[in-house]
């Protein structure tokens, strides 16, 4: 089973701010085949960028996707107030796994 | 539009059972893989188990195999979870989620709005 590893745990920022989120990956992730997802409280994750880089139509272009390999980013350029909420990495390329999440917190 | 309408959750003593359903409409329900993924309150998501459009392929995680089955009713564009031998870890928000190619092993663009299941010990 491939572990994902997300850090930080949890992220203080502000809006306007830069928000960098890590994904590591305990074995190679076959073609890119990573995705993340935004969840808020009380509702279902949302898909927003899948093969690593590939934004889901309708998804700000502030969110990207970047990595290969073991070591996946999620960068939101410019925060905006909706953008704080509990992040995921998923992998499915072996199966399915999910990383633990990081929570972006309004500083 | 999609939808994913899950239910079936409720309160159940540990070592109890449980059917969980999730209606589908707005796609071609056969020519999707479907999946059920879990959230434990306060914690992440687990995937917990996946079956192809035709239901001739089935895959689960480690933590549910062999206590729970997944299945589905093409001609009722209905998904199920067939949950025995609950046990208190299995409390959790389950979703029933599909992916918007269809195929098995991508990612999933369809969420329901979840059903709840306590499993008390």
């Amino acid at each position: 089973e491939i572990v994902l590893t997300q850090s930080p745990g949890t992220l203080s920022l502000s809006p306007g701010e830069r928000a960098t989120l890590s994904c590591r990956a305990s074995q190679s992730v076959s073609s890119r085949k990573l995705a993340w997802y935004q969840q808020k409280p009380g509702q279902a994750p949302r898909l927003l960028i899948y093969y690593a880089v590939s934004r889901v139509t309708g998804i700000p272009d502030r969110f990207s996707g970047s990595g290969s390999g073991t070591d996946f980013t999620l960068t939101i350029s410019r925060l905006e107030p909706e953008d704080f909420a509990v992040y995921y990495c998923q992998q499915y390329g072996t199966s399915h796994t999910f990383g633990q999440g990081t929570k972006l917190e309004i500083k | 539009e999609v939808q994913l309408l899950e239910s079936g959750g409720g309160l159940v003593q540990a070592g109890g059972s449980l059917r969980l359903s999730c209606a589908a409409s707005g796609f071609t329900f056969s020519n999707c893989a479907m999946n059920w993924v879990r959230q434990a309150p306060g914690k992440g998501l687990e995937w917990i188990s996946g079956i192809s459009g035709s239901g001739d392929s089935t895959h689960y995680a480690d933590s549910v195999k062999g206590r729970f089955t997944i299945s589905r009713d093409n001609s009722k564009n209905t998904l199920y979870l067939q949950m025995n031998s609950l046990r208190a870890e299995d409390t959790a928000v389950y979703y029933c989620a599909a992916p918007g190619s269809g195929y098995e092993f991508t990612p999933f663009d369809f969420w329901g709005q979840g059903t709840l299941v306590t499993v008390s010990s």
